[in-house]
Formats: structure tokens, C-alpha cells, sequence
């Protein structure tokens, strides 16, 4: 198994700054991806996070918006730019070997902007 | 776009019963179906798995899937109170370096003592 810890866990942030959510794994994997879960909603992919690469985003997701960086196979960090209210929402690394993509989750990094 | 239907609920069962849990989805190409389990406040963890048509069982836990009808399902026996949580679909396509794991709205099931 694999074991996620995530930094912060929480945060408050104002209107227009950006918050670096970091992202730890306890062994190498290959793919990790960013989710973000809003308040009673199902979770939705950002991007898959390459080590060694560019991430991939989905569709309404950009990477100026959330640039993502994969120095190695244990680390990623996913940060939220130029946020507003709308941004306000659980965070979610997410991690898989082999057949079973998204395996493991983070805790989360509950994000409040105001 | 790929869809993923559940009935959000909530359902509730008495414990000792079985819970059952439905989920369609709209694309054919689909090759990988999974269930999580997410307690409040927590995140998600990954209860089962199924590839093939037909039954998976897991314990507690069985996966159904009709890929003919695109319906997965999940049945919970010997339902317990610790069994509460919202169960989270997921439907996975990928297609050469393309994939994508498309997550349903969630089903809370409350399991009554």
C-alpha cells in the first residue's frame, strides 16, 4: 500500500493570492493526479501529474490556473493561482500502480477563499 | 461526454440486510469499473473492483457488471453501521495514452442499528 500525506491540510486564503498544495508519497509510483471535490459533490480530475514531463489537464482545467510540478516519482505539488470564492474546495492527490489508476488518495487540502 | 449516473439517496437499510447500489454509464468503451467508499470529512478509498461481466465478490462486497446493459452495481451483505459513508462510483476508459476516470455523484447509504 501506499501511504499520502498532503500539505496543508487546511487554508484560508484571500481573493487573488495563490496557495502550493504539496503532495508525498512514502514509495516511487508512476502516475499521481490532482482531483478537486466541491462541498457535496463527486470528485473531479485537474490533471495527471508526469514526472519528467508536462501535466496533462482536463478539459475546463489550465495550467496557468493550476500549474503542477513532478520533480520525481515520490512528489508532486499542484498550486492554485489568482484564486477566487469559486476556487473554495477540497483538494485531492491521488496515486496508482499497475491496473489500479487512482488507488490511493490524500487526506486533502480543505481550501477556503474569501 | 462520459457519464456516470448513481442515485444519490440517501438510502437506508436496516443492519443485517443488504445494500444495494446502482450505477449506469454512458460509454461503451469503458474497461475498468470501481467502487469507493468516503466516510465524511474523509477521502475516498477503494472497496472493489471489476473488469469482466458478471459477479466479483469481496467479503461483504460483491460487484455486478452488465457491460451489455452498462450498469455496475455493488451489494453490501450483513449491512453494518460502520458501512454508513457515501459509495462513489468510477468508470475508466483509456485508448492508447488517452484515459479517463469519469467519478458518479455518490450514493449515502445509512445503515440503521
Amino acid at each position: 500500500s501506499a501511504v499520502i500525506s498532503q500539505k496543508p491540510s487546511r487554508d484560508i486564503c484571500q481573493r487573488g493570492t495563490s496557495l502550493t498544495i504539496q503532495c508525498q508519497v512514502d514509495s516511487q509510483v508512476t502516475m499521481m493526479f490532482w482531483y478537486r471535490q466541491q462541498p457535496g459533490q463527486s470528485l473531479t480530475l485537474i490533471a495527471t501529474a508526469n514526472q519528467g514531463s508536462e501535466a496533462t489537464y482536463e478539459s475546463g482545467f489550465v495550467i496557468d490556473k493550476f500549474p503542477i510540478s513532478r520533480p520525481n516519482l515520490t512528489f508532486s505539488t499542484l498550486t492554485v493561482s489568482n484564486m477566487s470564492p469559486e476556487d473554495s474546495s477540497i483538494y485531492l492527490c491521488s496515486v496508482g500502480q499497475g491496473p489500479l489508476p487512482e488507488q490511493y488518495f490524500g487526506p486533502g487540502t480543505r481550501l477556503t477563499v474569501t | 461526454q462520459k457519464e456516470v449516473e448513481q442515485n444519490s439517496g440517501p438510502l437506508s437499510v436496516p443492519e443485517g440486510a443488504i445494500a444495494s447500489l446502482n450505477c449506469t454509464y454512458s460509454d461503451r468503451g469503458s474497461q475498468s469499473f470501481f467502487w469507493y467508499r468516503q466516510y465524511s470529512g474523509k477521502s475516498p478509498e477503494l472497496i472493489m473492483f471489476i473488469y469482466s461481466n458478471g459477479d466479483k465478490e469481496d467479503g461483504r462486497f460483491t460487484a455486478q457488471l452488465n457491460k451489455a446493459s452498462q450498469y455496475v452495481s455493488l451489494l453490501i451483505r450483513d449491512s453494518q453501521p460502520s458501512d454508513s459513508a457515501t459509495y462513489l462510483c468510477a468508470v475508466l476508459f483509456s485508448s492508447g495514452s488517452a484515459r479517463q476516470l469519469t467519478f458518479g455523484s455518490g450514493t449515502q447509504l445509512t445503515v440503521l442499528p
